[in-house]
């Protein structure tokens, strides 16, 4: 079964920091799909990258970067030079054939001016 | 502007009651989904359509129903057999087609208490 595991339940940086949020997944397909969202204190789900097992190419946008890795099953999100804006839960989350996805339980995290 | 409401935003319910949250799309998107999220944790799966008039169990269906009569539409009830239906229900839609897992994308979310 799939299962996605964000081990840091809670996090806090003062602004500017960088911060990485980790995200380790276990699956026993060959062809799988890992995203990131981001959950502001609004609520609704926010769609930040989404990733084919295939293409381990690290994605930058912006003050957000991904490193996927294949032999340590992760897929890791930084933020650079954290803003206050940041301050958010992140979902890592995991394609679950043929149409679903499994959520790890988030992180938390919280920048401070 | 192509989106997904959910409404209410807010829902209070008697124990007992029946309650339905709607959910509503216009980007014409085949699949939709329901989740529920409790404090501290992650969405777990409710149900999901790929088509109309087809829905199936997620990973907590038990005291929830759902029906898909039309493709921008897929309602949620919250029954009385829901025994701890306290939480933020959130809906989401996705293109659907072909066989790879797309994006799923997320409306703003009712927040069900029960008093």
């Amino acid at each position: 079964a799939q299962k996605v595991t964000q081990a840091q339940t809670e996090i806090s940086v003062v602004e500017k920091e960088d911060v990485t949020l980790d995200c380790v997944y276990e699956t026993r397909d060959t062809t799988y799909y890992l995203f990131w969202y981001k959950q502001p204190p609004s609520g609704e789900l926010v769609f930040l990258i989404r990733r084919n097992s295939f293409d381990e190419q690290n994605e930058i946008s912006g003050r957000y970067s991904w490193n996927f890795q294949k032999s340590t099953s992760s897929f890791n999100f930084t933020i650079t030079a954290s803003q206050v804006v940041d301050s958010a839960v992140y979902f890592c989350a995991l394609s679950e054939p043929p149409r679903r996805m499994r959520f790890g339980a988030g992180t938390r995290l919280t920048v401070k001016p | 502007d192509g989106g997904i409401t959910q409404s209410p935003k807010y829902l209070f319910r008697k124990e007992g009651q029946n309650v339905t949250l709607s959910c509503e799309q216009n980007l014409n998107h085949d699949a939709m989904y329901w989740y529920r999220q409790d404090p501290g944790q992650g969405l777990r799966l409710i149900y999901y359509s790929q088509i109309v008039n087809d829905f199936q169990k997620g990973d907590i269906a038990e005291g929830y129903s759902v029906s898909r009569e039309k493709k921008e539409s897929f309602p949620l009830t919250v029954t009385s057999a829901q025994k701890n239906p306290t939480a933020f229900y959130l809906c989401a839609s996705s293109i659907g087609a072909g066989g790879s897992t797309d994006t799923q994308y997320f409306g703003p979310g009712t927040r069900l208490t029960v008093l």
